[in-house]
């Protein structure tokens, strides 16, 4: 399975744009880049995933990098509720195997 | 999306006692169902993939004797932890994948704190 690498935390305050990096040098051709938050005592939540084209959704936007070796996850108003544990997954395309790593912890200042 | 329930979200058990714990697609038929494994702050560990009507595929290093999963209808697997000991303590997840358009994306339950003393 191909890596990527995450800081370990982060910190943001309240309602400013959040910009979350992942650097995935070993992508394959094939390997979709997949976004999953984890919120203390939950289970995991999607983000957001991609390719090779930027991506926006209501809850963040993925930009990748042209030479797809990394891309960040940008929250464009940062929230109480967005701290959390933020991993950056890559997975073949229909995302059966999701091998997670130590994520980000994002923290977020009122 | 999809909606994933766990039952129990948390079981205290003592040791050499097994415990099965439940994982529900409510709101459609998931043909896929994954189980992970969560230690206290680490990370997500897959343990295996669950498919309705045959049998469950384990990742290196889970003994499928010791895990067993069941996965009998499309909307219900079960994850039986058996002889439980200590060292099984864990937060257990699953998951299931999505379908259309949301094939790409796995929906995750809530999670069953297990605690084996």
């Amino acid at each position: 399975d191909a890596k990527t690498t995450q800081p370990n935390s982060m910190e943001s305050n309240e309602e400013e744009p959040v910009h979350l990096p992942c650097n995935h040098s070993t992508i394959s051709g094939t390997d979709y880049i997949h976004w999953y938050r984890q919120l203390p005592s939950q289970g995991p939540e999607y983000v957001i995933h991609g390719l090779t084209s930027n991506v926006n959704n209501r809850m963040a936007s993925l930009a990748i990098a042209e030479d797809r070796k990394s891309s960040t996850l940008i929250l464009h108003r940062a929230t109480l509720r967005d701290a959390a544990v933020y991993y950056c997954i890559l997975a073949e395309r229909y995302g059966n195997k999701l091998v997670f790593g130590a994520g980000t912890i994002l923290r977020v200042k009122s | 999306g999809a909606v994933v329930s766990q039952h129990p979200s948390w079981v205290i058990c003592k040791s050499g006692t097994s415990v099965k714990i439940e994982c529900r697609s409510l709101d459609f038929q998931a043909t896929t169902m994954f189980w992970y494994r969560q230690f206290p702050k680490q990370s997500l560990m897959l343990m295996a993939t669950s498919n309705e009507g045959s049998k469950a595929t384990y990742e290196q290093g889970v003994e499928k004797d010791k895990f067993l999963i069941n996965h009998a209808s499309l909307t219900l697997s079960t994850l039986t932890v058996t002889s439980a000991h200590p060292e099984d303590s864990s937060f257990y997840i699953c998951s299931v994948r999505g379908l259309a358009e949301f094939y790409n994306e796995q929906f995750f339950g809530p999670g069953t704190r297990l605690t084996v003393l």
